[in-house]
């Protein structure tokens, strides 16, 4: 499979926990971006990469949302003492990136469903 | 700042028939692209059809195909010869150039057999 990947795609964690997310983007694609969806919402952006650099945070990303794509490949969110607010959807994207019209396509991983009791 | 409304959250078609789900965006750039994505219950999000603000001609995918009205920053999806398989939420969204896409609220599309 050479679409993007996200594991786990579910987590049930207890208010407080830390939590971390991964996603493994199509090989070679230098952006890499994270949504939040809450149920019956549109996904919101959260923030995004340029290789291994994290070029904007949505204020949605508070103080308890860290993310990083070490070396330029996969990505981690992490959230931590989550909060039932932090309930929802976490999609990933990935974009080729370079000059060609069709370079800035976001491709979407399937998403973590979280779900903090 | 960019916004896309989706002023119709839920809507059924008769399968075999003809749906439109509309959208509207509101932007002061003149450069953009417009999509509309499709969301199965399985969730996985996927393109349906995409539109570049500088082409005049509507954009068509096989049954789907939008009416792009620049000046009245509308953007609606045509679904032709409904199938079961449409079911799902549509959703409209907006990007400028190579930045974070902008999303509608949604519109969950129900097709009766």
């Amino acid at each position: 499979d050479t679409g993007v990947s996200q594991d786990p795609r579910h987590k049930i964690t207890k208010r407080g926990q830390n939590v971390t997310f991964r996603c493994d983007p199509i090989s070679e694609h230098n952006r890499l971006y994270w949504y939040r969806q809450t149920l019956g919402q549109g996904p919101e952006f959260l923030t995004y990469f340029q290789n291994e650099a994290q070029l904007e945070k949505s204020r949605l990303l508070s103080d308890r949302f860290s993310a990083e794509r070490p070396k330029g490949s996969f990505s981690t969110l992490e959230i931590q003492r989550t909060e039932q607010g932090d309930s929802a959807m976490y999609l990933c994207a990935s974009v080729p990136g370079g000059p060609r019209e069709n370079a800035y396509e976001q491709y979407f991983g399937p998403g973590t469903r979280l779900t903090v009791t | 700042a960019q916004t896309v409304t989706q002023s119709q959250p839920e809507m059924s078609v008769q399968e075999a028939e003809t749906v439109t789900l509309s959208c509207t965006y509101d932007t002061s750039e003149s450069d953009y692209y417009l999509f509309w994505y499709k969301q199965p219950p399985s969730r996985q999000m996927i393109l349906v059809i995409r539109q570049e603000a500088y082409k005049q001609q509507n954009a068509t995918e096989n049954r789907f195909s939008v009416n792009f009205q620049k000046a009245a920053k509308s953007f609606s999806l045509k679904i032709s010869d409904s199938q079961l398989g449409d079911a799902a939420m549509y959703f409209c969204a907006y990007r400028r150039g190579d930045d974070k896409i902008i999303f509608g609220k949604g519109t969950r599309l129900h097709i009766l057999p």
